[in-house]
């Protein structure tokens, strides 16, 4: 499985885009890019899946260059209840293999 | 919600106690997953289940013992347990393009 890499903590206003970038360099021709986020206590929440250019749906956007060896996450203004954890994961969107999560990147919003 | 449901949504057990944890889908999935998580560490996943045969167990002491009698139900029976068990176990299930919905999970605290 494509390991990932993440920045462990990010600060933002409310207001601002996030941008939160991944890496994954040795990412498989089969892999697909998954983003999840946890709030405390809860379990994590899907949030988007791509697997190159651009995806965008009511929540957010996923960048994926043409090497696809790293994605980005990007939220448009964010509020305070986006404070949460976000997860990078990559691997096949087959069902037969579990995904595995990293430490995430521990977003906080101020006001 | 997110389509699955899990009970109960907090244990608190001793070590010499049998219980069990149920975890039910209502999204016509295939797979179906637990995971632990303790304090601000990461998940870590548990077993793994495709069409109800276990597909991973990754190296899960035998005092956790998973049942998945149909592709909607997934259990966890708990059998003298030890306080470093005390975590959140969530359970998943996992659609055709293996995007992960979570239950609410269960926090269990072991004396």
């Amino acid at each position: 499985l494509a390991k990932t890499t993440q920045p462990i903590s990010m600060d933002s206003y409310e207001g601002q885009e996030v941008n939160i970038t991944c890496s994954h360099n040795n990412i498989a021709t089969n892999d697909y890019i998954t983003w999840y986020q946890q709030f405390p206590s809860q379990g994590p929440r899907f949030i988007i899946q791509g697997y190159k250019t651009k995806v965008t749906n009511e929540v957010a956007s996923l960048f994926i260059p043409a090497d696809r060896k790293s994605s980005t996450l990007s939220l448009p203004r964010v509020s305070l209840s986006d404070t949460a954890v976000y997860y990078c994961l990559v691997g096949e969107n087959t069902g037969r293999r579990a995904l595995t999560f990293g430490s995430g990147t521990r977003l906080q919003v101020q006001p | 919600e997110t389509g699955v449901t899990q009970t109960p949504r907090h244990l608190v057990m001793g070590m010499t106690n049998k219980k069990s944890l149920k975890c039910e889908q209502h999204l016509g999935h295939n797979a179906m997953y637990w995971y632990k998580q303790s304090a601000k560490k990461p998940l870590e996943l548990m077993f793994v289940y495709n069409f109800k045969e276990q597909t991973e167990n990754n190296s899960v002491p035998s005092r956790f013992s998973p049942e998945c009698p149909n592709s909607s139900h997934l259990f966890l029976h708990l059998h003298t347990l030890q306080p470093e068990d005390s975590a959140l176990y969530l359970c998943a299930s996992a659609g055709s393009y293996n995007e992960q919905f979570f239950g609410p999970g269960t926090r269990l605290t072991v004396l």
